[in-house]
């Protein structure tokens, strides 16, 4: 069964340090998104591609926070440099198209830690 | 303004017993998708059902059953004869217009054997 792959799973890091997510999508889905869900709440949009050009990062911290998708197909999200409030999990998820109805994938997540 | 809105921070029971989260939302599009996530401690995001706002029949999917009305806004989901497996945090999302999905904050649910 195809699934949304992200590495690594958990980081623990140093405040002012910087840190990369990965994110591999369910092949053939367009859109993907990332999502930081900080600890009992729920997930938030950070920034969502179609393809390779970003739609929608209105709720990406653009001082800090970096995400790419050079080639339309897997994604790096990054974090330079790290604050302590930016401990949650970060959530990767994929989808065939971005209208409403498309159910969306999400990876396992990556558990970040920042000392 | 928040679009989701589960008021169950957490709940507990015993194995067997009937256990079912509330959900309410908000939204002024007439069109627009809702969305139940259970998220099991490992972490991942596992969908369990979609609904737009012209379907509002119930559904059933064995020990899973989800309440839509639109009158009250309201799309709740039972798990009868709950499991230990069951236990998790459970999501319910809304996507309209501008195609987002924003989360409620989840509902954690205990069952105990």
């Amino acid at each position: 069964e195809a699934e949304v792959a992200q590495s690594p799973r958990y980081k623990i890091t140093e405040k002012s340090q910087a840190v990369a997510f990965w994110c591999d999508p369910i092949s053939g889905h367009a859109t993907l998104y990332w999502y930081r869900q900080i600890l009992g709440q729920g997930p938030e949009l950070l920034v969502q591609f179609q393809d390779e050009s970003v739609v929608d990062d209105s709720q990406l911290p653009k001082d800090r926070f970096s995400a790419e998708r050079l080639k339309g197909v897997d994604s790096t999200l990054k974090i330079q440099p790290a604050e302590l409030g930016d401990s949650a999990m970060y959530l990767c998820a994929s989808s065939l198209g971005s209208l409403g109805y498309n159910e969306q994938f999400f990876g396992p997540g990556t558990r970040l830690t920042v000392l | 303004a928040q679009k989701v809105t589960q008021a169950q921070t957490e709940i507990s029971v015993v194995e067997k017993e009937d256990v079912t989260l509330d959900c309410v939302y908000e939204t002024r599009d007439t069109t627009y998708y809702l969305f139940w996530y259970k998220q099991p401690p490992s972490g991942e995001l596992v969908f369990l059902i979609r609904r737009n706002s012209f379907d509002e029949q119930n559904e059933i999917s064995g020990r899973y059953s989800w309440n839509f009305q639109k009158s009250t806004s309201s799309f709740n989901f039972t798990i009868t004869a709950s499991q230990v497996v069951d236990s998790a945090v459970y999501f319910c999302a809304l996507s309209d217009n501008d195609y987002k999905l924003s989360f409620g904050a989840g509902t954690t649910v205990t069952v105990r054997a």
